[in-house]
């Protein structure tokens, strides 16, 4: 059990870049999610998957933002045309579906920064 | 849109005294409640999954409640010790109309927690 992890953990960009954040869960976690917290509130769901299929996305969630997870393993969270709004933390979480007191398993996050 | 309401929003308190926080959450639909600490620069780890109305869970110095038909939950820290600075978040985990899980989890905004030497 490696651990949840994250990449990048930095990403500076100028408002109008695209950016990808990538994922990789504990190996045997079905579940994967992404969070983004930004100072002072607690983390605020974006979307989840199982195995490879989205479940479901935020409603508050831009047509800007987009993520997939191929194959059932890592996941990439892209944004497009980022703006000043989008700079918070990205936290990406696992867990194993069928235990119902399976906590997440969190990774470090990516700090963005849209400039 | 599921309300998790965390108080307080942060909390000073001296090595060796003892402290609580609370957690309120929607009092139907209820599969099951989180707590997880978030250290500075680290990831959140969880502390504890509660599922069950009346449960207690303990961890060392911290324990945590649970009240599902009233819709709270209480954690304790007892004898605060400066390492147990960080921020505390508690998240919902709603049941669906099968009475399983939802799926994600709703966090409060957390409080956080200074412990002074």
């Amino acid at each position: 059990d490696t651990g949840v992890s994250q990449d990048p953990r930095h990403k500076i960009t100028k408002r109008g870049q695209n950016v990808t954040f990538r994922c990789d869960p504990i190996s045997e976690h079905n579940r994967l999610y992404w969070y983004r917290q930004t100072l002072g509130q607690g983390p605020e769901f974006l979307t989840y998957f199982q195995n490879e299929a989205q479940l479901e996305k935020s409603r508050l969630l831009s047509d800007r933002f987009s993520a997939e997870r191929p194959k059932g393993s890592f996941s990439t969270l892209e944004i497009q045309r980022t703006e000043q709004g989008d700079s918070a933390m990205y936290l990406c979480a696992s867990s194993l579906e069928r235990m119902i007191d399976s906590p997440l398993h969190f990774g470090n996050g990516t700090r963005l920064t849209v400039t | 849109i599921l309300n998790v309401e965390q108080s307080p929003q942060s909390l000073h308190v001296q090595e060796g005294d003892s402290t609580n926080f609370t957690c309120g959450f929607p009092s139907s639909n209820f599969y099951a409640l989180h707590w997880y600490r978030w250290e500075t620069a680290k990831s959140p780890e969880a502390l504890f999954v509660m599922t069950l109305n009346g449960d207690e869970k303990k961890k060392g110095r911290i324990s945590a409640t649970l009240n599902t038909k009233e819709g709270y939950s209480y954690l304790y820290i007892k004898g605060s010790q400066p390492e147990d600075s960080a921020t505390y978040l508690c998240a919902f985990n709603a049941a669906n109309a099968g009475g399983t899980s939802y799926g994600k989890l709703t966090f409060g905004q957390g409080t956080i927690l200074t412990v002074h030497p």
